[in-house]
């Protein structure tokens, strides 16, 4: 199995432009994260997903916009880059049971 | 609402000497534990978790952790230090928040192993 796998790795973007990070896992998780990493802070929620359907605010989740497309994925869309949001982001899913959360290998996101 | 504080942001130790790696939280409810391992440029790896069950904790490449509820404390510890150990570790709550449970992490502690 493949666990959490995020696309892209690596990107970089100029301020105003748009994109969006794509999560997928095979576990047949019901819940979802996105998290942003920043030195010094650890990880900050994002926006969350408990179960397919349904999403909802984190810490952090100004700027950003999250779909959950189906069970297996969760995208989070950028749609006016800011330098701001230069950070490393991280999926996560976790199983209906268990309070343990399963990351991906992150996204390390650049805006100029 | 939770929180986690971890004491260090960094911690240098000599390979072969122990390791003390320090968390406080606060929680409302009874919450699960766990420490998370980051090697550089990597993805989050868990290291064990606590959740209500024993106080001392068991986890991969030798770590353990107890649980104690009266200091409001969950520092990971490990006898003997190995070079690879060096990492950040994170210190994180799991508690009831919106529809779901949700994580709250500690700023991290980099440890550093020196030979």
């Amino acid at each position: 199995n493949a666990g959490v796998t995020q696309t892209p790795k690596f990107q970089v973007l100029k301020t105003g432009q748009s994109m969006t990070l794509q999560c997928a896992q095979d576990m047949n998780h019901n819940s979802m994260y996105w998290y942003r990493q920043d030195p010094g802070m650890g990880l900050r929620l994002i926006y969350y997903s408990a179960s397919e359907g349904t999403t909802d605010k984190g810490e952090v989740p100004n700027g950003y916009n999250v779909s959950r497309l189906n069970k297996r994925e969760f995208s989070l869309r950028l749609e006016s880059a800011a330098p701001s949001q230069t950070s490393v982001y991280f999926c996560a899913s976790k199983g209906l049971t268990s309070d343990t959360q399963y990351f991906g290998p992150g996204t390390r996101l650049t805006v100029l | 609402a939770q929180s986690v504080t971890q004491l260090d942001s960094h911690v240098s130790v000599s390979e072969g000497t122990p390791v003390l790696l320090r968390c406080n939280y606060s929680s409302s409810y009874s919450p699960s534990l766990f420490w998370y391992v980051q090697h550089p440029n990597k993805g989050l790896q868990l290291l064990l978790k606590y959740t209500s069950a024993a106080t001392l904790v068991k986890g991969i490449n030798g770590f353990e952790a107890e649980f104690k509820k009266s200091e409001t404390s969950f520092h990971l510890t490990k006898p003997s230090a190995h070079m690879s150990d060096a990492a950040e570790y994170f210190c994180v709550v799991s508690d009831i928040s919106g529809s779901a449970r949700q994580l709250t992490f500690g700023s991290g502690t980099q440890l550093t192993v020196l030979p």
